[in-house]
């Protein structure tokens, strides 16, 4: 079935540090890949998206490209601020016969220090 | 406009007594899915709503847990004879069709 595995946490750093998560996944056909958000005592938010291979996804200087060839979907910010603390989740959608659960990584927390 | 609520927000329960979860999606959202979050297990799908079309159960742990969805909109998470590895938040999201998939705040069930 599909699934998907992100890098185990907790990460730190500091202000202005190069984040990476790294995300693959395995999945039959092409699914839609995400990455979630959860802000500490909020709801989880949509943080980017991308549908097909190769496609770019990027919100509030976050970035993650869709390589079909590696099934990856890392997630990136070259300079993050203490804002960013938060859990990240990777995720995807098969949208097989009007199936659109998601399936989730693990969640990588990220503490971002002043 | 109005995004997903859930109630209650904390849910504090015996072993043994049945647990009802209340789910109000966006208005006009088509599909609604129901997921648990814990710490051994992460994320997890439990059921899924699409329209008039029967549900996806797949996800569901166990015969203990049902979950309906009245006139297309609200929907209520039941879980019977609860047990103490239900212990975790229980997220709601809605959709239209394919589209972003938008959470609720959650709420946190504890078992004693």
């Amino acid at each position: 079935g599909d699934s998907v595995t992100q890098m185990e946490g907790p990460v730190t750093l500091s202000e202005e540090a190069f984040l990476t998560i790294n995300c693959t996944y395995t999945a039959t056909g092409y699914p839609s890949l995400f990455w979630y958000v959860q802000y500490p005592g909020e709801g989880l938010q949509l943080l980017l998206k991308a549908t097909k291979a190769d496609d770019k996804g990027s919100n509030k200087g976050f970035e993650a490209t869709y390589r079909k060839e590696t099934t990856s979907f890392h997630l990136e910010k070259g300079s993050v601020q203490v804002s960013d603390s938060a859990v990240y989740f990777c995720a995807l959608s098969s949208f097989r016969s009007n199936d659109y659960k998601l399936s989730f990584g693990a969640g990588t927390t990220v503490t971002v220090r002043a | 406009g109005a995004g997903v609520s859930q109630s209650p927000s904390n849910k504090v329960t015996e072993k043994g007594k049945d647990v009802e979860l209340r789910c109000d999606p966006i208005s006009g959202h088509t599909a609604l899915y129901w997921y648990r979050q814990s710490l051994g297990q992460g994320l997890e799908f439990l059921i899924y709503f699409q329209g008039n079309s029967a549900p996806d159960k797949s996800g569901l742990p166990s015969d203990r847990f049902s979950a309906e969805r009245t006139g297309g909109s609200v929907s209520t998470l039941t879980i019977q004879r609860t047990q103490q590895e239900d212990s975790a938040v229980y997220l709601c999201a809605s959709s239209l069709g394919r589209e972003e998939q938008f959470f609720g705040p959650g709420t946190r069930l504890t078992v004693l």
